[in-house]
């Protein structure tokens, strides 16, 4: 099995473009994470769904934010328009489901630089 | 959400056991314990989790207390590819009826820096 795949693994923009990040889970995997890491604030979720449907959206920053799963083997996070301070590196994970015993597996992350 | 206390680094030498602690003095009856690594640059490795009894695998063995308030994560012989940041997570159950539910919630972890 490849695991989570992600992609660009690098992306570099200017302030007030859009930018789409892309997630492939882990096939058969019906859970699926997005994280924001940063110096600061560490580890942060920002959104999971459940067999494509978003369940909690409460770490989403702001409207800017937007994410989608429209079929069981992709996602993707949308930030539009783009600021300097949304600079992270960006995860996703994926599991099983979302019970407690399932553990999650971690894409090897996009590093976004805004300027 | 329970939450952990974890030392902000820890050294071990190369081939020797690292014991790395976490207390977790409010966890609830159904909350498990995880541990992460992130090596630098890399997404979070999943190494172990556990809810009463201890647990081993490949990578590690976890140590938890009989009134479940601290673990510790037993690497046996660390090398110097385990240098990485360690998280010890406290993870609720899933409950359909709240939001709040299933989450990782990464605290600051420990550094551990294996020497040769």
């Amino acid at each position: 099995d490849a695991g989570v795949i992600q992609s660009p693994r690098h992306e570099v923009t200017e302030m007030g473009q859009e930018v789409t990040l892309r997630c492939k889970p882990i096939s058969g995997h019906n859970s699926l994470f997005w994280y924001r890491q940063t110096m600061m604030r560490g580890l942060e979720l920002l959104i999971y769904f459940n067999n494509n449907v978003p369940i909690d959206d409460s770490g989403m920053p702001e409207d800017r934010f937007s994410a989608k799963m429209p079929n069981a083997s992709f996602s993707t996070l949308k930030i539009q328009p783009s600021e300097p301070r949304d600079s992270a590196v960006y995860f996703c994970a994926s599991s099983l489901s979302s019970e407690a015993y399932n553990e999650q597996f971690f894409g090897p992350g996009t590093r976004l630089t805004v300027l | 959400d329970a939450k952990t206390t974890q030392p902000p680094s820890m050294d071990c030498a190369e081939g020797r056991a690292a014991n790395l602690p976490c207390n977790h003095s409010t966890i609830s009856g159904n909350e498990y314990v995880y541990w992460y690594r992130q090596i630098h640059s890399q997404g979070p490795q999943y190494i172990i989790h556990g809810l009463k009894n201890n647990e081993t695998n490949e990578m590690a063995s976890l140590i938890i207390t009989e009134d479940r308030k601290s673990s510790t994560l037993i690497l046996p012989h660390a090398t110097l590819r385990d240098t990485a940041v360690y998280y010890c997570i406290v993870r609720p159950p899933y409950d359909y009826g709240s939001s709040n539910t299933g989450k990782l919630i990464f605290g600051q972890g420990t550094t551990l820096q294996v020497k040769p």
